[in-house]
């Protein structure tokens, strides 16, 4: 089946650092991919949709420039937290649209944490 | 717009004991639903989807869901569950104009010795 690989599993960083997580679907293209961010005990909240070759389209209240998503490929996207602080500390999930199966397949998750 | 409604946020259930884990949408037009298990610190994993024809669909590890137009329900149920089957369930829904999913606030299965 499709498969979403997400790296790093678990990111510990400091304050203002950036920090890039990567998105790539293995054996399928994704010509759409999502990012989630998603709280202890909560629902996903989308935070931006991201279509190979052009700029994402970030969900409302998302900091664009906060949060940089690249979708250069059919097969990998990436979101950089930039200048990090601890409130951005969550677990960011991608999800990757597989349009010949119609169904969207999940990256395992990054726990960021920002001290 | 469509929405989906997760009414139980948490639901907890002896071992082998049967559970249903239900799920509510609203949509103007025709849709497509999921459901995603989650477990700790994971990413999420499709469980089941209804695209269309039957409306009774199944999962390998024993959960199955029924798609009720009528009642606009994708319950997810499941005849015994295991220890294992602890984790948190994520119903889903995306329609032909609008693929981006809308989930559920999720409902946390607690299995239970």
């Amino acid at each position: 089946g499709a498969v979403v690989s997400q790296h790093p599993s678990r990111v510990i960083c400091k304050s203002g650092t950036s920090v890039k997580i990567e998105c790539r679907s293995l054996d399928f293209q994704a010509t759409t991919m999502f990012w989630y961010r998603q709280f202890p005990k909560q629902s996903l909240m989308l935070m931006a949709t991201s279509n190979e070759g052009s700029k994402a389209t970030y969900e409302q209240g998302v900091e664009k420039d906060k949060f940089l998503i690249n979708h250069a490929s059919l097969t990998l996207s990436t979101l950089t937290v930039t200048s990090a602080h601890p409130e951005d500390s969550s677990f960011y999930i991608c999800s990757a649209r597989d349009r010949e199966a119609y169904g969207y397949t999940f990256g395992s998750g990054t726990r960021l944490t920002v001290v | 717009a469509q929405s989906v409604t997760q009414l139980d946020s948490q639901v907890p259930v002896f071992e082998e004991a049967p559970v249903e884990l239900r799920c509510n949408y609203s949509s103007s037009v025709s849709v497509y639903l999921f459901w995603y298990v989650q477990y700790p610190n994971q990413g999420l994993q499709l469980l089941l989807k209804y695209l269309s024809g039957s409306t009774l669909v199944k999962s390998i590890n024993g959960f199955e869901a029924e798609f009720n137009k009528s009642q606009t329900s994708f319950h997810l149920r499941k005849p015994s569950v295991h220890i294992s089957d602890t984790a948190e369930y994520f119903c889903a829904v995306t329609t032909g104009e609008s693929y981006i999913p809308t989930f559920g606030r999720g409902t946390s299965l607690i299995v239970h010795p």
